[in-house]
């Protein structure tokens, strides 16, 4: 099962910060938060993975709080592309990736 | 350069019919990974190969599924005897590393329709 939460649905204006949050209390100390994305008809998309510090690409902004229990996903300037759904993952010392079901983020005009 | 590709991309079976998906991962990727996703519902997990070495099979449904990498290179999930239940969109993807914090790139994957 999915070790994380995360809302169901978001709407974000074209241009404006989307902030897509994720909780996962029970993360151990040796398990890293993954986020990947799936666009309408494609494959998931890595985007960006942090362990304990915050992480940035040109992507996206990763924020951990500093008990580990909860994230936030942050893309800066969020364009109509940017739609799709979101997924956060805690993943341990296997190599699978237990998805959810994600966060599906609209961006509108 | 070429990310992983999958073939058929869409595969119309009659149920009882056996059906083979076929993944070209990304050149010198070590691992390689299938899953299953429902209508709705995010990827879950099937199976993993390290090179041609099947490491992982927790996640096939049942003995129908049949997962083989021969060469280390491209896979094939074998589906037999196809039911309904089987209609989903099979991913794979690869990873160059084998550790833990390896990025996996997906495919677009294969669309099932059991009818």
């Amino acid at each position: 099962d999915a070790k994380t939460t995360q809302p169901t649905s978001m709407d974000c204006a074209e241009g404006r910060a989307a902030n897509l949050p994720c909780n996962h209390s029970t993360i151990s100390g040796n398990e890293y938060v993954y986020w990947y994305r799936q666009i309408h008809s494609q494959g998931p998309q890595y985007i960006i993975h942090g362990l304990k510090n915050n992480e940035t690409n040109e992507m996206a902004s990763l924020i951990i709080t500093e008990d580990r229990k909860s994230s936030t996903l942050i893309l800066p300037h969020a364009t109509l592309r940017d739609t799709a759904v979101y997924y956060c993952i805690v993943r341990d010392n296997t190599d699978k990736l237990i998805f959810g079901t994600g966060t599906r983020l609209q961006v509108f005009p | 350069g070429a990310g992983v590709s999958q073939s058929p991309r869409y595969k119309v079976a009659k149920r009882g019919q056996d059906v083979a998906l076929r993944c070209d991962p990304i050149s010198g990727h070590v691992s390689l990974f299938w899953y299953q996703q429902a209508l709705g519902q995010g990827p879950e997990f099937l199976t993993y190969f390290q090179n041609e070495a099947q490491l992982d099979k927790s996640g096939l449904p049942s003995d129908r599924f049949f997962a083989e990498r021969p060469e280390g290179s491209v896979s094939t999930l074998k589906i037999q005897r196809t039911q309904q239940e089987d209609s989903a969109v099979y991913l794979c993807a690869s990873s160059l590393t084998n550790t833990v914090i390896g990025e996996q790139f997906f495919g677009p994957g294969t669309r099932l329709t059991v009818l």
